[in-house]
């Protein structure tokens, strides 16, 4: 069956812009994952969904991210006024539940800031 | 604060021979710990994964060993084969905390480099 896809897979945009960033999880999954990887570094998790609801933001680096899911599939992670700071890897991943232990990942869309 | 670290950045074998990963963390809460492979402009994928009460647990040609005394977490891989080239990295999570809730999120570590040379 169809994995996790994220879409676009690269996007370039200048400073100060606005960019959304889709995720399509995994049909029947209902815990959907945001991670952000850094040049040569690990992921670092942004924020999850259960369901419609986000139980845990606390990675979210700024108020300039946010992200909503809706139907309990589909996300779209949002950064307004994008810096050059926010360029990485946005990673996407969803299992059947809060509790799985595996998550399936997305290619992720790589940002680029100018 | 938690953190999941590793110990080499790099690790460079020759095909056929068996490879170690090594992993420290600092959470003694978690509940399982996860190794995850990532090859280039992929996302990661799973690889096993070992509950905190476990000390071993094999799978097809990897077998990770959990040290819960010095919090090593190690995952090696038997006859290493070029397509085993990737990022590696652990992970971990916590499942339930006050309240009965479920934490959905994993820690990961910085990640070590296998390369397999032919």
């Amino acid at each position: 069956g169809a994995g996790v896809s994220q879409s676009p897979s690269n996007k370039v945009t200048e400073k100060g812009k606005d960019v959304e960033l889709r995720c399509d999880p995994i049909s029947g999954h209902t815990a959907l994952y945001w991670y952000r990887q850094s040049l040569g570094q690990g992921l670092e998790f942004l924020i999850y969904f259960q369901g419609n609801s986000a139980p845990d933001k606390s990675g979210l680096p700024s108020d300039r991210f946010s992200a909503e899911r809706t139907g309990g599939s589909v996300s779209t992670l949002t950064i307004q006024r994008t810096q050059q700071e926010d360029s990485a890897v946005y990673l996407c991943a969803s299992s059947q539940r809060t509790g799985s232990i595996e998550q399936f990942f997305g290619p992720g869309t790589r940002l680029t800031v100018l | 604060g938690e953190s999941v670290g590793l110990h080499l950045p790099t690790l460079s074998v020759q095909e056929g021979d068996n490879s170690i990963i090594n992993c420290a963390y600092s959470n003694s809460a978690s509940d399982y710990f996860i190794w995850y492979k990532q090859e280039s402009g992929k996302g990661p994928q799973f690889i096993i994964d070992i509950r905190s009460n476990m000390d071993k647990r094999q799978g097809q040609r990897v077998t990770v060993l959990l040290n819960k005394t010095v919090k090593h977490l190690s995952l090696q891989i038997a006859a290493t084969q070029p397509g085993d080239s990737a990022v590696y990295f652990c992970a971990e999570k916590t499942l339930w905390g006050a309240g009965g809730t479920s934490y959905g999120k994993l820690t990961f570590g910085q990640g070590t480099i296998l390369t397999v040379h032919p």
